[in-house]
Parts: structure tokens; sequence; C-alpha cells
């Protein structure tokens, strides 16, 4: 059964600072990956996907990155700003269905 | 665009009753799903459709029903609300299998007394 891990949980960074969010996941068999924005009280908004023959995407300040042999991705924000704070969850995409994890919480401190 | 929209956005309903979460989607997108989302616990699939007439389980589906009679709508029903159905209910669509993102609604708060 894929299990979807993501840690940290909670994350307090200053702004300005570059920070990586980790996700991993345990069955390497996916279709793709992505990284999710939750704001409080609303949906998810899709942030970047990579397929699972893809190593990298970008948008802007963001870059995930998918290492599927080892069940890795790392989603890299720049510069962080207090905007940015939000919680971030990551997804894989295997047959017809879509396994989150439980999310990572991020604080940027202006 | 609408994207997904939901309705209601908040509910809540006595144990016992029932009732229907709409979701339409406005992107003639093939793929619907269903998640709930509880405190610190993620998402989790209830049902999911790839097309209209066809739906199919996710991880949690007990105590609710769907259909996908058109491509546009993915109604959920709770037909005898429990207190373990209180959750944040989320829908979502994409275009086809695992390549596209998904898009989501924003929810629909529901609270069981």
């Amino acid at each position: 059964k894929q299990e979807v891990t993501q840690i940290p949980a909670a994350l307090s960074v200053p702004e300005g600072e570059n920070l990586v969010l980790n996700c991993s996941f345990t069955d390497s068999a996916i279709y793709n990956l992505q990284w999710f924005r939750q704001d409080p009280g609303k949906g998810l908004t899709s942030l970047l996907l990579i397929q699972s023959s893809q190593r990298e995407q970008t948008s802007g300040r963001l870059n995930a990155s998918l290492d599927k042999s080892s069940g890795r991705s790392t989603l890299y924000i720049a510069a962080s700003q207090p905007g940015d704070s939000a919680t971030y969850l990551c997804a894989v995409s295997e047959d017809d269905k879509i396994i989150f994890g439980k999310g990572t919480r991020l604080h940027i401190l202006p | 665009n609408a994207g997904v929209t939901q309705t209601p956005k908040f509910r809540i309903l006595k144990i016992g009753q029932s009732m229907t979460l709409q979701c339409t989607q406005d992107m003639n997108h093939n793929y619907m799903y269903w998640y709930r989302q509880d405190p610190g616990m993620g998402l989790k699939l209830i049902y999911y459709s790839v097309g209209a007439g066809i739906t199919d389980k996710g991880e949690v589906p007990n105590g609710y029903n769907v259909s996908r009679s058109t491509t546009e709508d993915f109604p959920l029903r709770l037909e005898l609300a429990a207190p373990s159905q209180t959750s944040v209910y989320f829908c979502a669509s994409s275009y086809g299998r695992g390549n596209q993102p998904q898009h989501f609604g924003d929810g629909t708060r529901l609270s069981i007394l």
C-alpha cells in the first residue's frame, strides 16, 4: 500500500530564506507527483506536477525534484515571502488514484 | 472560469439525517474525485469517477454513495449521518489519469451533531 510522508510537519523560517520541503513515498510505481498549496479554509491549488519520467519542474521561485528510485521529492522555495505561508501537500498518482501526504505547515516570519 | 464548484460551503446535520454534497465542474474533465480532510490527517479518497456512468471506491467509501450521470456533476450522498463523518469534504477534477493536475473546489465543512 502506497504511503506518502512529509517532513517536517511544520516549519517557521525568516523572510528571505531559501527552504526545502521533503516528501517520501513507499512505492515507486507512480505516474506523477504533485505539490499543492492549501491556504486556511480553502481548497488545494496545484503548484507543480512532475511526470514519472521527469526529474524536476520549475515555476517562478519554486522548484520540485523527483527521485523515483529512492521514493523522494523535494520542493525548494527561493527567497521566501510572508505570502508563501500556507500548508504544502505532496501527492502521488498511481492507477486512477492520488494519495496525499499530511502536509507541511509553513510559516514565513516577516 | 468557475472551475470546480461545491455547495453548500457549510452544513450542520443531526445524527441519522441524510444530505447530498454537490460538485460541478465546467472544464469538461473526465475524472472527478471526492476527498475528506480531517485535521492533521491529509486527504483521503472517498470515491472517484473516470467518466459519466462510472464510479469506484476509494480508501474510505463506507457511509457514502456517489453517482455520475453527467460529465459535469458528481454528487456525494450521506445516507445516515454519523459523528465520524464530521470533516471537510473536497471535490476535485482532472482531464485524464495521472498526467494532468487536479483542480479542487473550496470544500464543504460538515458537522454532525
